[in-house]
């Protein structure tokens, strides 16, 4: 079965600062890799997702992931965080083929990072 | 946005009680899940629907129940509250097509406390 580590509970940058946000996970192959961003009071919204090819994967708001096989990591980066970026940032994988019951998705989310930015 | 309302928003209940919370959809999807989120585990799923009258358990599915009569409509039901069930309850859904290509749209969630 598949798992995911979000080292960093929290983080707190100045904004105008890059940001990264660690993730590893582990599974026996190349896993579907996702990071969500959670506003307070808000549901989950999807940032950026890998599936294969180019490991370097850009996404809304600015952001971009770089998928390292050989370290099992899924690290989200962004040049110059805005204070808007403030937010919970979950990392999630999903097993290439292996769905719920009926095909739905069958996904295994982190614990989250909680982003602060400093003004 | 996709359409995904959840109610109520927030709810506060005595243990022992039978709670619903409703999640309706306007996006026609066939997939539709119910997670909740707790400090230190993320999001993890309750239980989750592959059509009208199809539903299956998730990896926390104990003292919850589901339904789902209409397309639009999945309810999550404590049939006897507890303390541990004081969480926040997010719906999600998929698009017909199924798998990791239909990435999952959530809705605000509901803020459930058990006293």
């Amino acid at each position: 079965a598949q798992s995911v580590t979000q080292p960093d509970i929290h983080i707190t940058v100045s904004e105008g600062a890059s940001l990264e946000l660690r993730c590893n996970y582990s599974y026996g192959a190349t896993p579907y890799l996702f990071w969500y961003v959670q506003s307070p009071g808000q549901g989950l919204q999807l940032l950026l997702k890998y599936f294969s090819g180019d490991t370097l994967v850009q996404g809304i708001k600015g952001f971009e992931a770089e998928f390292k096989r050989s370290q099992s990591s899924f690290n989200l980066r962004k040049p110059s965080v805005h204070w808007s970026d403030a937010a919970e940032y979950f990392c999630a994988v999903g097993a290439p083929r292996e769905r719920l019951t009926g095909g739905g998705n069958k996904l295994t989310f982190g614990t989250g990072t909680q982003l602060k930015v400093e003004l | 946005d996709a359409g995904i309302t959840q109610s109520p928003r927030h709810k506060v209940t005595e243990t022992g009680t039978p709670v619903t919370l409703r999640c309706h959809q306007t996006e026609n999807h066939r997939y539709m899940y119910w997670y909740r989120q707790d400090p230190g585990h993320g999001l993890r799923l309750i239980h989750y629907s592959y059509g009208v009258k199809d539903t299956d358990k998730g990896e926390v599915s104990d003292g919850y129940s589901v339904s789902r009569s209409k397309t639009e409509d999945f309810l999550l039901t404590l049939e006897s509250a507890t303390s541990s069930q004081t969480s926040v309850y997010f719906c999600a859904i998929s698009e017909n097509r199924g798998g990791h290509d239909s990435p999952l749209h959530f809705g605000n969630g509901t803020r459930l406390t058990v006293t």
